[in-house]
Formats: structure tokens, sequence, C-alpha cells
């Protein structure tokens, strides 16, 4: 049974430009929340998706979207690049009636 | 501001020797949840105590959740050079739709 899956596994883009994350959830999970992790810090809520929509979101600006596919698997979009992008992203997906979430290896975007 | 803060931010200690991680906050929590972190991987759930004053035994990790459900702590007996990692302590609220706030992390180097 695969775990949480994430791809890329690394990215280095330039201001100003767009990156796609994505995230494959653990097997029989249907919610999938993504953070945002900067060197030497704990993760920061981004947002959380279910039923293909955005039930919760973090202090995050309207550059950050998402979207939740109906296999439950999820992306994450950031639009117009800063270098204060550059951190881990974290996917994590958990079932309904549990409150456990299980994290991703994490997606490293490098903004140069 | 973090809405958790865990101190210290980094303790580095000799193989045998005992540590204790503090994650506090002014908020109350409807559980509170200890992940360990290893670099270039995503975070994996140690522990979730629920009940105030709630002790929980994981071989020689002891985690404490505090009467008022406010703040928790992580000790380590006769820590080994495994123990090594990044700890983060997670405050789950319910009320906010299962939001989980993550701590800024303490950074544990065991030395052989």
């Amino acid at each position: 049974d695969a775990g949480v899956t994430q791809s890329p596994t690394h990215l280095i883009k330039t201001r100003g430009q767009q990156v796609t994350l994505r995230c494959s959830p653990k097997s029989g999970h249907d919610t999938v929340s993504w953070y945002q992790q900067a060197l030497g810090q704990g993760p920061q809520f981004i947002f959380q998706y279910y039923e293909e929509e955005e039930r919760q979101r973090g202090n995050f600006p309207d550059r950050f979207s998402g979207h939740q596919f109906p296999n439950y698997s999820s992306e994450l979009n950031v639009n117009a690049l800063l270098l204060g992008d550059s951190a881990l992203y974290l996917c994590a997906s958990r079932g309904l009636r549990t409150d456990t979430q299980y994290f991703g290896p994490g997606t490293r975007l490098t903004v140069l | 501001t973090q809405l958790l803060e865990q101190s210290p931010q980094f303790l580095s200690i000799q193989e045998g020797e005992n540590l204790t991680v503090y994650c506090n906050s002014s908020s109350v929590f409807s559980s509170l949840q200890w992940y360990r972190q290893e670099p270039g991987e995503g975070p994996v759930l140690l522990v979730t105590v629920v009940t105030g004053g709630e002790v929980k035994k994981l071989k020689r990790l002891t985690f404490q959740f505090g009467d008022a459900r406010k703040d928790s702590s992580l000790h380590i007996t006769a820590a080994q050079p495994g123990d090594t990692g990044l700890y983060l302590c997670a405050g789950l609220q319910v009320a906010a739709g299962n939001k989980l706030t993550f701590g800024g992390g303490t950074r544990v180097l065991v030395k052989p």
C-alpha cells in the first residue's frame, strides 16, 4: 500500500514563473492538505481539499491555488513566484473519520 | 508569531543523556500531536494526546498533555543517535475544521 506520494522531488524556478506541484494521497484517503515549510521552521498550513473543493485556507495570498481531482489527487499551483516562496512543500492526506494525517516526502522548491 | 511555541529550538546532547522538549500555547486544542521529521522526508506521527493530563509512553519517549490542553512536553530517556531529528508539535482544533497548527520545531542532535 503506497503512502502519500509527491512530484517532483525537487524543482528550481525563477522569480515571476509559475509552478505546479502534485500529490497522490494514501489509498483510502479523501482529504488532502498542503503545507509550506521554510528552512528551519515548522510547516505552515496552506489549504485543505475535500470533495474537490477548498474547505479551509491558511494565511496565504491568492497566488497560491489548488485543485483536487475525482481520484482525490491534488495539485498546488503558485503564480508569480517570489524568492520567499522557496521552501519544502508538504502534502498530507487523511480519511474522513480520522484525525491522523500522513505526510508525503515533500517537494523542495527553490526560487532564484 | 507562532500559535505554538516550542523550546528549545536546538538541543545537542551526548548519547545516554535525557532531554525534554516543550510545546506551549495560549490556545486550547482538541488534541496535540508530536511528529519527528528527518532530512528530505515528511513528518511522521509519533503520538496523539487527547485528554488533559494524559501521559503516553512510546519506548523511551514520554509525552504529556497539560491539564488545560494548552501545552505538552516530550521527554526522551537515554537518548540514542537514532533519536536525532526535528521534533514538531501540532495542535488540532476541531472547531476550526480539524485545522492542524504546527510549532516551529526543535532540532535534536544526539552525538555518539
